[in-house]
């Protein structure tokens, strides 16, 4: 079973279009997160969610809109997409803030051409 | 300007080598994580270190804690190709921030 699972893995798409990863984690945690990953490998927080209320929204274009239907669940939304967000999208959950334990997802492999 | 600085970005070596990873900052932390990202997978967790001085091992890895909590070094003893990977510091200063993490290749 795996933990912290997000689909799709690989989406190639058109500039402009408008685009949904979602994330689902099995753990019972409380906090969930979307992290963008750059060429460079540098791993950002963008979002973070407890119990289906934002907590962080860090310095992210409104075109991406996180969704929390249940402390399970976090999908992301992004519109009218740019050659600058492809990237890796890694959907994480932890027991709470702070400093426990971050289970990450595969990731999602997203490619705007 | 990067809360944590990882060093060195990238390291190349041959099976058998030791290494070591270090993770710097000016700020003081309650504790930092170790993660290592396999190609095409998610960072997981391999250690937290939370006392000043503390040093912890997982097989042929040994972490440090410095002993002013601004620091942590990884080091790899004797280095297998299945050592390969992204290895990451991460602090929950507010939130849970990466360093830039470290590309480590080991060739047969």
């Amino acid at each position: 079973d795996t933990a912290v699972s997000q689909t799709p893995k690989y989406l190639v798409t058109q500039m402009g279009n408008d685009k949904s990863i979602k994330c689902e984690q099995n753990l019972g945690h409380d906090t969930m997160y979307w992290y963008k990953q750059d060429s460079k490998k540098f791993l950002k927080i963008m979002f973070s969610y407890n119990n289906k209320e934002l907590i962080i929204n860090e310095t992210v274009p409104n075109r991406f809109s996180p969704k929390s239907p249940d402390k399970a669940h976090l999908n992301l939304h992004i519109n009218s997409l740019e050659l600058g967000d492809s990237a890796v999208y890694f959907c994480a959950s932890s027991p709470g803030q702070g400093w426990h334990t971050i289970y990450f997802g595969e990731g999602s492999w997203l490619t705007v051409v | 300007t990067q809360l944590l600085e990882q060093s060195p970005q990238f390291l190349s070596i041959q099976e058998g080598e030791n290494l070591t990873v270090y993770c710097n900052s000016s700020s003081v932390f309650s504790s930092l994580q170790w993660y290592r990202q396999e190609p095409g997978e998610g960072p997981v967790l391999l250690v937290t270190v939370v006392t000043g001085g503390e040093v912890k091992k997982l097989k042929r890895l040994t972490f440090q804690f410095g002993d002013a909590r601004k620091d942590s070094s990884l080091h790899i003893t004797a280095a297998q190709p299945g050592d390969t990977g992204l290895y990451l510091c991460g602090t929950s200063y507010g939130k849970l921030t990466f360093g830039q993490g470290t590309i480590l290749t080991v060739h047969p």
